[in-house]
């Protein structure tokens, strides 16, 4: 059985840092993207960008380049996203996805609520 | 800057069929911008539905199609159930980058 299992909640202050995970099981997670969702409260989904674990390509939406991270570690299954400086502006659930390519989603983690507030 | 365009609301009576769209700021969509389509309940993560353009999921009830009508993508809900009252997202790849719309909200009514 497929399955992304996403880290827990985070509360964070503005300024500080933070790398969320995303694990996947039941697949070779070497041969899928991992991309990552931003779904801020009450809004739409919006693209952050993608990785290919098996060779770390990353591709980034423009209006998140420099903003966040993308990484993973295929020897532990796991996709990251991080940020160096939080602001309040990045509050949001956060969903990553698999893509068998990358213009094709078809498992959704069940999210990860990062709340920054100080 | 690239814009997905959805219809930002749809209502649609039980048994009845909708189609929802897609279109693309840059011109018309062809199935090379494998379109995805995505059904998001409240408090609920997304589910995927189709991908490029036609294509099913397992788990994609038969009665969502998707397909290209009139340089757009395009969702059809027939015989529309209230479980599927929702909110649907298009999603296009445009050369390594993606762009969701801003979303359907669907009433069945």
């Amino acid at each position: 059985e497929v399955q992304l299992v996403q880290s827990g909640a985070e509360l964070k202050k503005p300024g500080e840092s933070l790398k969320i995970s995303c694990t996947g099981s039941g697949f070779m997670f070497t041969s899928y993207w991992i991309g990552w969702v931003r779904q801020m409260p009450g809004k739409g989904l919006e693209w952050l960008g993608i990785i290919y674990p098996g060779d770390s390509d990353t591709k980034y939406s423009p209006s998140f380049q420099g903003q966040v991270v993308i990484s993973a570690d295929k020897s532990i299954s796991t996709a990251y996203l991080q940020w160096s400086s939080l602001k309040a502006s990045d509050t949001a659930m956060y969903y990553c996805t698999r893509h068998e390519a990358p213009g094709d989603v078809d498992y959704w983690g069940p999210g990860t609520l990062v709340t920054v507030s100080s | 800057q690239t814009v997905v365009t959805q219809e930002p609301s749809l209502t649609v009576s039980p048994g009845g069929t909708v189609t929802l769209t897609c279109a693309s700021s840059t011109g018309a969509v062809t199935s090379g911008y494998y379109p995805n389509w995505f059904q998001q309940k409240p408090g609920q993560a997304p589910r995927s539905l189709i991908y490029s353009t036609t294509k099913k999921h397992s788990w994609t009830p038969a009665r969502f199609s998707g397909s290209l009508l009139g340089g757009q993508a395009a969702l059809t809900l027939s015989g529309v159930q209230s479980d599927d009252e929702a909110d649907y997202y298009c999603l296009l790849y445009y050369s390594g980058a993606l762009i969701f719309g801003a979303g359907t909200k669907l009433t069945v009514l």
